[in-house]
């Protein structure tokens, strides 16, 4: 049982190019998320999804898409970078179908991500 | 909308002391989470401890455990026995419903002296 896995860890990007970060989980759960965290404010919910082939906007969706075509996977794509999107981008899931805590979050170890 | 509030950016303890970090949140609703998570240099989300709004009693989990105020909207995080493993930063979270959106504080910045 890996929990939450993203990759890459780290990535440099120069400004109109794009990448997908990925992110995957092998506990069944259904909801799964995408945060980014800059200095001095917390994390911000970027996408999220409520199952496979559910997906709707958080708190700042602009210059990302993502899409869950499976239970497990939710990447995260962007279609041109910009240097605003240097942030640490984290992944998050929780609600397993029965049992257990199901409103709590496991986090993935993050992607720092450098646009220059 | 909900907003969670970390006023304390840094924070210093002695190792084998005890320490409080304080977190308030504002909201409407009756029915709700709340969460510590520890990030230390690793960057690692880890939860500490989660609270259930309709229970009294407060959460407590091993050298962790919070002070639930529901009336003050308080949910402070005591750290018992510091130890040096415990230097991190430490966001308060709250969430409304499952499947719901985390809202974080700002965090705290907690150094652990020898």
């Amino acid at each position: 049982n890996a929990g939450v896995t993203q990759t890459p860890k780290f990535q440099v990007l120069k400004t109109g190019q794009s990448m997908t970060l990925q992110c995957a989980q092998d506990m069944n759960h259904e909801y799964m998320s995408w945060y980014r965290q800059d200095p001095g404010m917390g994390l911000r919910l970027i996408h999220y999804s409520v199952g496979a082939g559910i997906t709707d906007q958080g708190e700042v969706p602009n210059g990302y898409n993502v899409s869950r075509s499976t239970t497990e996977d939710f990447p995260l794509r962007l279609l041109s970078a910009a240097p605003s999107q240097t942030s640490v981008y984290f992944c998050a899931s929780s609600y397993p179908p029965s049992g257990g805590a199901t409103e709590t979050q496991y986090f993935g170890p993050g992607t720092r991500l450098l646009v220059l | 909308a909900q907003t969670v509030t970390q006023s304390q950016p840094e924070m210093s303890v002695q190792e084998a002391e005890t320490v409080t970090l304080s977190c308030t949140y504002d909201t409407s609703e009756n029915n709700y989470y709340l969460f510590w998570y520890k990030q230390p240099p690793s960057r690692q989300m880890i939860l500490v401890i989660r609270q259930e709004a309709y229970k009294q009693q407060n959460a407590t989990e091993n050298r962790f455990s919070v002070n639930f105020q529901k009336a003050a909207k308080s949910f402070s995080l005591k750290i018992s026995d510091s130890q040096l493993g415990d230097t991190a930063m430490y966001f308060c979270a709250f969430l409304l419903n499952r499947g719901d959106k985390l809202t974080f504080g700002t965090g705290t910045r907690l150094a652990v002296r020898p």
